[in-house]
This record gives C-alpha cells, sequence and structure tokens, in this order.
C-alpha cells in the first residue's frame, strides 16, 4: 500500500517558469489537501478538494491552482513562480470530514531562484 | 479563528529524559485535537488525537490530556529515546473546518 506519494521529491525553478507538484493517494480517500510548510511556521493550507470535480481555496492559495478530476489525484499548479513560494509542500488525504486523520505525503522541497 | 500555540523550540534532551511539549489552543465550538510527528525528511504522521473534553491519546509512549477548563493539551513521554527526534506538531479542528496547524517543536535526543 503505497498512502499519498508525491512527486517530484525537490526541483529548482527560475523566477516566472512554471510546474505541476503531482499528488496520487490509493486509499480511496474522498479529501485531499495541499500544505505548504515554511521554516519555523508550521503548516499553512492552500487547496482543498472534498472529492473529485471540488476543490477550494485554503489559507493562502494565491499564486496556485488545482484540479480533481479523479479521486486519485490532487495536482498543484504554480504559474509564474516566485521567490515567495520557496518551501515544502505536502499533499495529504483523508478519508472522511476533516477530523479524521490525515495522510500525508514525503513532501517536495522547491527552491525558486 | 482557531488558533494553536505550541512551546517554542529547539527543544534538547538526553536520553531517557522527561518530556513536555505544551500546547494551548483556542477555538470555536467542542474542537478535537491533534499531536502529529514529523520525522527527517518525511511527511507527517498521526501520533496520537483526543476528541473531547479529558479524553487521553497515547501511542508509543506519548500521552496528552484534553484540558477544556485550561485549553492545553500538552505533549509528555515518561523516557525519551533518541529515535523520538523530530519535529512535533499540534494541531486541532473544530467543525467541518481544515486542521490549523502550531508551529512545531523541534525534539533532539542525544545518547
Amino acid at each position: 500500500n503505497a498512502g499519498v506519494t508525491q512527486t517530484p521529491k525537490f526541483r529548482i525553478l527560475k523566477i516566472g517558469q512554471s510546474m505541476t507538484l503531482q499528488c496520487t493517494q490509493d486509499m480511496n480517500h474522498n479529501y485531499m489537501y495541499w500544505y505548504r510548510q515554511d521554516p519555523g511556521m508550521g503548516l499553512k493550507l492552500i487547496y482543498y478538494s472534498v472529492g473529485a470535480g471540488i476543490t477550494d481555496k485554503g489559507e493562502v492559495p494565491n499564486g496556485y491552482n488545482v484540479s480533481r478530476s479523479t479521486t486519485e489525484d490532487f495536482p498543484l499548479r504554480l504559474e509564474l513562480a516566485a521567490p515567495s513560494q520557496t518551501s515544502v509542500y505536502f499533499c495529504a488525504s483523508s478519508p472522511l470530514a476533516y477530523s479524521y486523520e490525515q495522510y500525508f505525503g514525503p513532501g517536495t522541497r522547491l527552491t525558486v531562484t | 479563528g482557531n488558533s494553536v500555540t505550541q512551546m517554542e523550540g529547539p527543544v534538547t534532551l538526553s536520553e531517557e529524559a522527561f518530556l513536555t511539549i505544551n500546547c494551548t489552543y483556542t477555538a470555536t465550538g467542542y474542537p478535537s485535537l491533534f499531536w502529529y510527528v514529523q520525522y527527517p525528511g518525511e511527511g507527517l504522521q498521526l501520533l496520537l488525537k483526543a476528541t473531547k473534553a479529558d479524553d487521553k491519546g497515547s501511542n508509543k509512549g506519548f500521552e496528552a490530556t484534553y484540558r477544556k477548563e485550561t485549553t492545553s493539551f500538552h505533549l509528555e513521554k515518561g523516557s525519551v529515546q533518541v529515535s523520538d527526534s523530530a519535529v512535533y506538531f499540534c494541531a486541532l479542528n473544530s467543525g467541518n473546518t481544515p486542521l490549523v496547524f502550531g508551529k512545531g517543536t523541534r525534539l533532539s535526543v542525544i545518547a
């Protein structure tokens, strides 16, 4: 059972470039989330999804886009990368509503220079 | 809004020492409380949880009690090991709201 997988593990982008962070879960969870983790700042929610075709903004959505065409996949798109987007990005999923345990992927470390 | 405040780190302890990491919260309604742990190079994983006042969550020798009167959920372990070195996050949610995390406390245990 792979759980939540994320690719790539590391990436360096130049300012203004775009990229997609991939997230896949094989647990048939309805809920999926994208967080960013800045040093000493904990995790901040970027976007979340309550099921295929349904997404909503979290605390820090600016500069990002998401889609949820299947239950398994929840890609995060960065358009026009900026240095402020340098962070570690975590994808997570949960079977039911927010009060249940979230399962996290290993993270993607992104540097924008 | 909901918020979590946890003690600043880093915390450095010798093996077999007693650990306390403080966590207090502000929330509307009746929140559920969680401790997550992040080992080096990995994502977060749930360590323990408590869903109502006076509940005690426990796992791997760690414990935390949901104290509504002091709005606290302090993490404790009687005897830490080197393998407990990690970053610990206190978190809560209330109703149909996403998890809110504290800033994390880095624990280093030395032999």
